[in-house]
């Protein structure tokens, strides 16, 4: 099935570090979410972005809806061992026909791991 | 207040047999998605059920099928299991028919051997 493309697959960093990661498609979205997902669980959602250009910001967190409405990227700031898990990007596909408005698309991951 | 509930947790089935996984949503809620997450990739999308009736269906094969019941719990079933149907399979719960809400739990994780 179609997924997004997200970058970088894995990082690893040292606490306090800045992180950044992105996702793109070929794709038009109408919606973007980031995710996080720890082991055996369900991912989480960290942030939603609804408008081509918008910014928003979730404490540490920044997420910005590309206006091409193709992209979109995740910061986190001064990063903290619990920031440590996978992440995803997700979009909800803009399409003409019912039911599939409503699925989300993700991409494959970004693991984050911190250097002790 | 509960989040989305699923059962089992953890499940072993035999190739060919037949699994059913349950998913109760947060309360108040009536749309109930389904997902499955093989390792190492993410949730690709199976079904949509919104007010009992099927609103959105992935690329999976007709051994998948779900339903949605007026309680909005749903359940997922599988038929014929086969090695590469072992996954995390999520369910996600939200208000409406969009992702306002968009909420998943815990999952079942599903062997096949």
């Amino acid at each position: 099935g179609q997924q997004l493309n997200q970058s970088p697959q894995s990082m690893f960093i040292q606490e306090g570090e800045d992180v950044s990661m992105n996702c793109t498609s070929s794709s038009i979205f109408n919606t973007w979410l980031w995710y996080k997902q720890d082991p055996g669980e369900g991912p989480v959602l960290l942030i939603a972005l609804y408008k081509a250009g918008e910014l928003t910001s979730n404490g540490r967190l920044t997420a910005q809806f590309g206006i091409t409405r193709k992209d979109s990227f995740l910061n986190i700031s001064a990063s903290i061992p619990s920031d440590v898990g996978i992440y995803f990007c997700a979009g909800q596909l803009l399409s003409g026909s019912g039911g599939s408005n409503y699925k989300l698309t993700f991409g494959k991951g970004t693991l984050l791991t911190m250097n002790p | 207040d509960a989040g989305v509930t699923q059962s089992p947790t953890h499940l072993i089935k035999t190739r060919g047999q037949h699994v059913t996984l349950r998913c109760s949503p947060i309360s108040g809620h009536k749309s109930v998605s389904w997902y499955q997450q093989v390792l190492g990739q993410g949730p690709q999308f199976i079904f949509q059920y919104y007010e009992k009736e099927e609103r959105g269906r992935g690329n999976f094969p007709d051994r998948f099928s779900a339903r949605q019941f007026p309680n909005y719990s749903s359940e997922l079933n599988v038929n014929a299991l086969l090695l590469g149907d072992s996954a995390l399979y999520l369910c996600a719960s939200s208000l409406g028919q969009g992702v306002w809400g968009y909420t998943f739990g815990s999952g079942t994780r599903l062997t096949v051997v």
